[in-house]
């Protein structure tokens, strides 16, 4: 099973700040990974496809990169709306997710 | 409107199965495939597996290899997930979750609200 593992846990940042989170899967991905927001009481939402592919409907700020075992999600500017969970997905072999990171209002 | 509706809230025995239904509407279901995830309470996502609607093929996590069953009814855009030997563990909310390219090759990625699963003697 690939494991993928997300850091930090919890990043502390203010409205306006730009957020960055990382994903590190165990074994090469190539470009299958997916990025999703989880809010409290809502279904997840997938932000990035394919590693760096802004899904219908997603603001520029949200950029992915990456490729293979090194993957980031990057938040240019954080509004208000964007503090919440984000998990890395990946999709390459028997899907998982990475254990997550809060984005939380510092 | 592209929609998917899970069926209601289940409380369950230890040891006993449990059914979640998920319906589809709004796009081509045959064209998609299913994910099944849950969360139990101030715990990551957990990916259970998946089916692919028009060939019914299925995929599980090793996990829930020998008590998960994913089946899809295409007639009635209907996919289900069967967990079996349920435990307090399994205690969680459930979503099913399509994605599809469509008609103008966009990659679509929709959920339903999420089944509430609670095991409890």
């Amino acid at each position: 099973e690939i494991v993928l593992t997300q850091s930090p846990a919890t990043l502390s940042l203010s409205p306006g700040e730009r957020a960055t989170l990382s994903c590190r899967a165990s074994q090469s991905v190539s470009s299958y990974l997916a990025w999703y927001q989880h809010k409290p009481g809502q279904a997840p939402r997938l932000l990035i496809y394919d590693a760096s592919n802004r899904a219908t409907g997603v603001p520029a700020r949200f950029s992915g990169s990456g490729y293979a075992t090194d993957f980031t999600l990057t938040i240019s500017s954080l509004e208000p709306e964007d503090f919440a969970v984000y998990y890395c997905q990946q999709r390459i072999n028997l899907f998982t997710f990475g254990g997550g990171t809060k984005v939380e209002i510092k | 409107q592209i929609q998917l509706l899970q069926s209601g809230p289940e409380v369950k025995k230890p040891g006993t199965s449990v059914k979640v239904s998920c319906k589809a509407s709004g796009f081509t279901f045959i064209n998609s495939a299913v994910q099944w995830v849950r969360q139990a309470r101030g715990q990551r996502l957990e990916w259970i597996g998946w089916i692919v609607v028009r060939s019914g093929n299925t995929k599980y996590a090793q996990k829930f290899q020998e008590r998960v069953t994913m089946t899809r009814d295409m007639s009635a855009s209907t996919a289900t997930l069967e967990l079996s030997s349920l435990g307090s563990e399994d205690t969680a909310i459930y979503y099913c979750a399509v994605y599809y390219y469509d008609d103008n090759d966009e990659y679509n990625d929709h959920w339903g609200q999420g089944t509430l699963v609670t095991v409890s003697s």
